[in-house]
């Protein structure tokens, strides 16, 4: 699977929105690109996911770039709830159905009051 | 909402038991997959498994572990004789698709002690 670059981590205040980036130059007309989040002592969880178009969902929103090289996961207000660990992952929709996600180190935000 | 659920939540054992951890996935998923996260590092994959076989699984998942989806509802994780390097969180994760496309869901994890 292609590469992603994250920011180790950032920093926002609370209430105001967060443009988590991610680069992703050597990805392939066939790799959709995910974002999970792991909140402190909990397991990962789901937040967007899109291929080519942008994506909006109750939590978050998927700005992807024309030529697909970078991506920005768009948190329109940030709360302290949204301190976590945001991951960008590339996956692949030709491989065999069950290939595994593939965690980086992600970019680590902190939310302040 | 569904949920994975995961037990024990915390388990301490001795270097050299057994230890099973158990997961109930979300009752229509299909494809089933055991990660580890040791203390202030990444999470990585253990295994994945479909149609009650081993899809893949990682350089981790060595012949000390074993998984098994006994009823229709439980999936397990087996560690046959665990050393004190097991130690970590232990996150089972279901999807309805596979993980290509679709949202893998995961649980809260099972902190498991070696000592």
């Amino acid at each position: 699977d292609a590469k992603t670059t994250q920011p180790n981590s950032m920093e926002s205040n609370e209430e105001e929105p967060v443009h988590l980036p991610c680069n992703h130059s050597t990805i392939s007309g066939t790799d959709y690109i995910h974002w999970y989040r792991q909140l402190p002592s909990q397991g990962p969880e789901y937040v967007i996911h899109g291929l080519t178009s942008n994506v909006n969902n109750r939590m978050a929103s998927l700005a992807i770039a024309e030529d697909r090289k970078s991506s920005t996961l768009i948190l329109h207000r940030a709360t302290l709830r949204d301190a976590a660990v945001y991951y960008c992952i590339l996956r692949d929709y030709r491989n065999s159905g069950n290939t595994p996600l593939v965690f980086g180190k992600g970019t680590r935000l902190s939310v302040i009051a | 909402e569904p949920e994975v659920t995961q037990t024990p939540s915390h388990q301490v054992t001795q270097m050299g038991q057994e230890v099973i951890l158990r997961c109930v996935p979300i009752s229509n998923h299909l494809y089933f997959y055991w990660y580890r996260q040791i203390l202030g590092q990444k999470v990585e994959f253990l295994v994945s498994f479909y149609n009650n076989e081993i899809s893949e699984k990682s350089e981790i998942f060595d012949d000390q572990f074993s998984v098994e989806r006994p009823d229709g509802s439980n999936f397990t994780l087996k560690i046959r004789s665990t050393k004190l390097e097991d130690s970590a969180m232990y996150f089972c994760a279901s999807s309805r698709q596979g993980a290509n496309t679709g949202e893998l869901f995961f649980g809260e994890g099972s902190r498991l002690t070696v000592l």
